[in-house]
This record gives C-alpha cells, structure tokens and sequence, in this order.
C-alpha cells in the first residue's frame, strides 16, 4: 500500500528561524514520484517541487531545500530564514511513476506558522 | 489562462438535497480529478478520469458521482447530501501520459456545508 505521512500536525516559529517539515512515504513500487504543495490561507494549492525516486539530489531553490533519501523514506522540506508568508499548509504527496492513472496521494498535511 | 475553475465556491445544502459542482479546464489536460480536504486528513481522492467519457473510484467514492461528458468539463455530483460530506473539495488535472511525473494543477477550490 501507498502511505504519506507527516507527523508534524503544526509548527510555529519565528521569523528568521530555520524549518524543517517532515515527510514519510511507503510504497513498494521502484518508481515513483514525490511533490510538495503550499496552500497558503487563500487556499488555492500552488505546486513546489516535484522529485522522481532515481534522483536523490538535494535541490534548494532560493530560501527552500529538500532533502530526498532513499534509505529513509523520507522527503523533507527545509525553509531557511523563514519569513511571516510562508505561514501556509504544506502538503507532502506521492506518485506512482508508471502505467498510472496520475493520483496523488496526500500527507495530512502541516500547518507552518510563522510570526513577526 | 484561466487554469482550472470551479463553480460555485461556496454552498450551503441542507440534508437529502442535491447539487453538482463544476469543474473546467482550459489546458487540454486529459486527466482530471476530484478530491476532497478534511483537517487532519490531506486530500482524498473521490473520483477521476483518464479522458472524456471515462470516470473511475478514488479512495472516497460513495455518496458522489461524475461525469465526463466533454474533455474540458469534470462535474461532481451530490444526490443526497449528507453533513458527513461538508468538505472543501478540489478539482485538479494534468496531461495525460503514463508517467506520473505530470505535475497537477488544482483549482480553488469549493467549500460545501452540509446542514
């Protein structure tokens, strides 16, 4: 079975600090893909980064990284010097990689809050 | 460029009524998507499709049907409605092609409040 999970329901900090926001994913298939979504509180789920399981490269872009391992399961998302508009709901979702249908399949989701 | 849309935003039902919401893309996306968001449960997938005239179960089907009458139109429907499906629901789609590596593209959403 296909499973996201992120254990972190909610996270605050202040802004500047550093976050990382956890993802865990199971499935048995040896490809696949992973995304991240931010649904900040406009609503709309606006797409981050999509990373297939044959590149584990780490990928920063701006004050964003994830880190992708293999060996772990895991895809976490680090915002460097975080700032009060990355307060948002982020989502962590899994793929198959192929002869599929497309569907994602969700984390629960993460709540970040970032205050002043 | 519109993207996704869906109609309405927002609605108020009361137990047993029925209503669709509509969903329209404007990409020539083949597949297209129903999900819904619950707190503390991401989005479930409630139905889809792989092209016009074709639709299949999610993950959360019952108490919902679809239809895919034409490739830019995805509609959900509600025969009866129940409190249980007060939800804030997301139509998503993507090109069609075997891999998954297609990035979604999801509308506004619609939040629906069952009385």
């Amino acid at each position: 079975a296909q499973k996201v999970t992120q254990a972190q329901t909610e996270i605050s900090v202040v802004e500047k600090e550093d976050v990382t926001l956890d993802c865990v994913y199971e499935t048995r298939d040896t490809t696949y893909y992973l995304f991240w979504y931010k649904q900040p509180p406009s609503g709309e789920l606006v797409f981050l980064i999509r990373r297939n399981s044959f590149d584990e490269q780490n990928e920063i872009s701006g004050r964003y990284s994830w880190n992708f391992q293999k060996s772990t399961s895991s895809f976490n998302f680090t915002i460097t010097a975080s700032q009060v508009v990355d307060s948002a709901v982020y989502f962590c979702a899994l793929c198959h990689g192929s002869g599929n249908t497309g569907k994602l399949i969700f984390g629960q989701g993460t709540t970040l809050q970032v205050k002043p | 460029n519109a993207g996704v849309t869906q109609t309405p935003k927002f609605r108020v039902l009361k137990t047993g009524q029925s209503m669709t919401l509509l969903c329209a893309q404007d990409m020539n996306h083949e597949y297209m998507y129903w999900y819904r968001q619950d707190p503390g449960m991401g989005l479930r997938l409630i139905h889809y499709s792989v092209g016009e005239g074709t639709t299949a179960k999610g993950e959360v089907p019952d108490g919902y049907n679809v239809s895919r009458l034409k490739k830019q139109n995805f509609l959900l429907g509600l025969e009866s409605a129940a409190p249980s499906q007060t939800s804030v629901y997301f139509c998503a789609s993507r090109q069609g092609s075997p891999s998954g590596a297609n990035v979604l593209t999801f509308g506004a959403g619609s939040r629906l409040t069952v009385l």
